[in-house]
């Protein structure tokens, strides 16, 4: 199975700031790597995939970026609805998918 | 707007064969770019990916479930189904539905979850 690997686990940040949550995998994906957001007691909502593509309905505010195994979300400027936990996923082999463990951001 | 519902929260006693729907409105599940499939999310913890199907009856699954998982289809019903047999308290999760596009393999769109515990 190929691991993926969050950093950090979490972290407090201020409305306003810019913040960036790593994913690592362990073997080379090339781009299949999309990300999540989740808040408590709601279910996953796809905000990128692919690296890079924004879904539909998602701020422009959320970006990603990398290639091969090591993948950034970046969130510029946070608004109070962007504490959430955010989850990344690697579609390069679906034998099987897997998640990371998410990254909790959280209100400092 | 597609909609998923898995059916209600349960309990389910240990060794017992887990079941549930999806049903999935405002949409067609015939549609040849998506897949359907199940995630589940024990307390607290991270997601996992337990398998999908096409509209035409193939399914894969998780290699580390795949004794345990059946996922079946019923396009008349716009729905799909799991069963997960011979549960354990390790079972116990919020197990989620979702579409999954078939080119890249991400989860666009997913239900709410439902919350199974396995207890005796």
């Amino acid at each position: 199975d190929i691991q993926m690997t969050q950093s950090p686990s979490s972290l407090s940040a201020s409305v306003g700031d810019r913040v960036s949550f790593t994913c690592r995998a362990s073997q080379y994906i090339s781009k299949y790597l999309n990300w999540y957001q989740q808040k408590p007691g709601k279910a996953p909502k796809l905000l990128i995939y692919s690296t890079s593509n924004l879904q539909s309905g998602v701020p422009s505010r959320f970006s990603g970026t990398g290639s091969g195994t090591d993948f950034t979300l970046t969130i510029s400027g946070l608004q109070r609805e962007d504490f959430a936990t955010y989850f990344c996923q690697q579609s390069y082999s679906s034998n099987p998918y897997t998640f990371g463990q998410g990254t909790k951001l959280e209100i400092k | 707007q597609l909609q998923l519902q898995e059916s209600a929260s349960r309990l389910v006693k240990p060794l017992q064969t887990l079941s549930l729907t999806c049903d999935v409105s405002g949409g067609s599940i015939k549609n040849d770019d998506y897949s359907w499939g199940w995630a589940r999310q024990p307390p607290g913890k991270g997601l996992e990916w337990l398998g999908y199907i096409y509209h035409n009856g193939h399914s894969y699954y998780n290699p580390s479930l795949e004794s345990r998982v059946t996922i079946s289809i019923d396009t008349s019903a716009n729905q799909f189904s799991l069963k997960l047999s011979s549960v354990t308290a390790a079972d116990t999760a919020i197990y989620h539905c979702a579409r999954v596009e078939i080119y890249s393999g991400y989860f666009d769109h997913w239900g709410q979850g439902a919350l199974v515990a396995v207890s005796s």
